[in-house]
């Protein structure tokens, strides 16, 4: 079936560099891509989305790229902080609806002061 | 805005118990989703309400039910409560229907099944 995943499990970076996380998604009709993040404790967090129109989305310290060529998302943080540890999901859909939306397994990111 | 509240935050029920789980959302959102998160399968979609009707439901059994008041108040239930049916159960409100993207998670209920 289709599926989500993501390429690394862990990622461990320097406060203050910048952070990539992947994720690779195999169902080409997804026109819908989201990134959570989730804190110890506490349910997933919004952090960015992105179209399959476009191929690039910048938010705050954030920036979500697209390849469709070979279906890959990625997340971007720059200067990364000690309060973005934590794990990040992407997630991809056909549409809005909720029961279209697959989540992937969640990179933990943990960042060393 | 107070977040969505979901009570209890914790729970321990027994194979073959049910198990009531609750979720308040944001003040205005008519939306409520709910959502199971297992180390092994990772976040999977429950079901979602809207105006109290039932819009989504995802591939779960049917052990598996909710309703929604008309405060948007949303009550999911778990019969015959299964071990694999330990897990994080978290619900999410929108002032959207299948808002995907405009979501807003609560902490969530730890359930586990003994």
């Amino acid at each position: 079936g289709e599926s989500v995943g993501l390429h690394l499990p862990t990622l461990s970076v320097q406060e203050g560099d910048n952070s990539i996380i992947n994720c690779a998604y195999s169902n080409s009709a997804s026109d819908y891509f989201i990134w959570y993040k989730q804190e110890s404790g506490k349910g997933p967090q919004f952090i960015i989305d992105i179209r399959s129109n476009m191929d690039k989305r910048q938010g705050q310290r954030v920036t979500v790229l697209l390849n469709k060529t070979v279906k890959h998302l990625s997340l971007q943080i720059a200067a990364t902080q000690p309060g973005d540890s934590a794990v990040y999901f992407c997630a991809e859909s056909e549409g809005t609806s909720y029961d279209k939306v697959i989540f992937g397994p969640g990179t933990s990111l943990s960042v060393i002061p | 805005k107070a977040g969505v509240t979901q009570t209890p935050r914790y729970l321990i029920k027994t194979r073959g118990q049910q198990v009531t789980l609750s979720c308040s959302p944001i003040s205005g959102h008519r939306s409520v989703s709910w959502y199971q998160q297992t180390p092994g399968q990772g976040l999977q979609f429950l079901f979602e309400y809207f105006s109290e009707t039932q819009r989504n439901k995802g591939n779960f059994p049917g052990r598996f039910s909710g309703r929604q008041f008309s405060n948007s108040r949303s009550e999911m239930n778990v019969s015959t409560l299964e071990l694999g049916d330990s897990a994080l159960y978290l619900c999410a409100s929108s002032p959207l229907i299948g808002g995907a993207g405009e979501q807003y998670f609560g902490p969530g209920t730890r359930l586990t099944v003994t």
